[in-house]
């Protein structure tokens, strides 16, 4: 397996307060990337990174931020939680042109 | 806009039976092509992959897709399946970014 590592792999959090997910790898790959999975929907793009500082929007990145201060890290920060996005958070990397994934993060927002 | 359009939601079939599962994407770059396979509890894996080159690729565990340029598809396939197959299967297209299909559930009863 790749080496990623996700942070925390469950989580259960109040409506309203901010969770910070955390991605680790130890490839030196360019791009990272946060997806949502929930069933019926596969999984979405929130956000992805580029390089150290540089993100981009997916397609469901409304309530969700991102940075990306080290090559190794990348931090999915939900500002305030809901209970919609209570869901399974995968951490990719990309090299190669291949998508290598974390072993996600349970997520309750109750 | 990028799309991944997997039509089989949920299939069932018996040990030994054959396996086709539909793809069909919309891409405006070079088209980089994938399968992913989920395992109960556990994360994405990658099945097989299409760069370019020979549009019949095989892959792990027996399983092999064609790519048909003129219809878009990347159909995945297996001879004879087994009940250690049951799993979820993501279709996805890539570049820079991923684009997922919505899964398809397999279950194969021994």
């Amino acid at each position: 397996d790749a080496g990623i590592t996700q942070s925390p792999r469950h989580k259960v959090t109040e409506t309203g307060t901010p969770v910070t997910l955390r991605c680790h790898q130890t490839e030196n790959h360019r791009y990272m990337y946060w997806y949502r999975q929930d069933p019926g929907h596969g999984l979405r793009l929130i956000h992805y990174s580029y390089g150290v500082k540089d993100t981009d929007k997916g397609e469901v990145s409304d309530g969700y931020s991102v940075s990306r201060s080290k090559t190794e890290d990348f931090l999915l920060t939900l500002e305030s939680a809901t209970s919609s996005q209570t869901s399974v958070y995968f951490c990719a990397i990309s090299g190669n042109g291949e998508a290598f994934f974390g072993q996600g993060t349970r997520l309750t927002v109750v | 806009a990028q799309s991944v359009s997997q039509h089989n939601h949920h299939v069932i079939l018996s040990e030994a039976a054959s396996l086709e599962l539909g793809c069909n994407y919309s891409y405006g770059g070079t088209v980089n092509l994938f399968w992913y396979v989920q395992y109960p509890g556990q994360h994405l894996q990658l099945l097989l992959k299409y760069f370019s080159g020979d549009p019949l690729v095989k892959g792990i565990k027996g399983f092999e897709a064609e790519f048909i340029k003129s219809k878009f598809s990347f159909n995945l396939r297996k001879p004879s399946v087994q009940w250690s197959d049951t799993a979820e299967y993501f279709c996805a297209v890539g570049g820079n970014q991923f684009y997922f299909g919505t899964g398809t559930s397999l279950t194969v009863i021994p």
